[in-house]
């Protein structure tokens, strides 16, 4: 059974940091993209980085490159994403999802296919 | 970066009755192998996002009939054949054509 279980959020102060871990279970992360997408208190949904199957490969939105960070833990299953110079803007609900699937090297968009339940980042004084 | 336009942004509808929800990019997002990159998700009220279709017209495992995607290039559509109570929620656009992927502002569906 697939599933993506976040954790890591919690209450921090602006210019403070967070790490999240996103751990999977039901595939293995080197066989798959994984994105994070985050939602501030009531609003829309924000694309906020990705990170390819072989974690060769990082993009972040503008709004947190240079502050946000992918490592991953192959052993656990499990990825992380440090938040650095946190802002009360990244306050929001922080989701992982899984993406684009790949099979020896070629990939196959199936859309975001599944989500964790979300982890709370709170970023105030 | 791409910008996705959705409308309406509020959906009021009576059980049974269709929906649709349109859906417009700023770029195309076909790309050189004739497919479109324009996914639909639905979150459910204290819920997170699910995926509804993929690829302008595929719909995901587990997905009632009665939702279908539509469309290419810039438009795209998201039709409820009827709609039912537990289709209620916000729905999402996605472009992922191009990074930084971006979604639409969410189409809100009630029940009338």
């Amino acid at each position: 059974q697939v599933q993506l279980v976040e954790s890591g959020g919690g209450v921090v102060q602006p210019g403070g940091s967070l790490r999240l871990s996103c751990a999977a279970s039901g595939f293995t992360l080197n066989t798959y993209a994984i994105h994070w997408v985050r939602q501030a208190p009531g609003k829309g949904l924000e694309w906020v980085a990705v990170i390819s199957f072989d974690g060769s490969s990082k993009f972040y939105a503008d709004s947190v490159k240079g502050r946000f960070t992918f490592s991953r833990d192959t052993s656990k299953n499990t990825l992380h994403l440090q938040m650095n110079s946190l802002r009360t803007e990244d306050t929001a609900v922080y989701y992982c999802a899984r993406g684009r699937y790949y099979d020896l090297l070629t990939g196959y968009y199936l859309g975001l296919d599944y989500w964790g339940q979300g982890t709370l980042v709170t970023v105030s004084s | 970066d791409i910008v996705m336009t959705q409308s309406p942004l509020s959906l009021p509808v009576t059980p049974g009755e269709p929906a649709s929800i349109s859906c417009k990019s700023s770029q195309s997002l076909l790309d050189s192998v004739g497919d479109n990159y324009l996914d639909w998700y639905l979150q459910k009220p204290g819920q997170s996002p699910q995926l509804l279709i993929y690829l302008g017209s595929n719909r995901a495992s587990g997905v009632p009939d009665r939702f279908s995607g539509s469309g290419s290039g810039t438009d795209f559509t998201l039709k409820i054949s009827r709609v039912e109570a537990e289709d209620v929620g916000v729905y999402y656009c996605m472009e992922a054509l191009e990074r930084p992927y971006s979604f639409g502002q969410g189409t809100k569906l009630e029940i009338k």
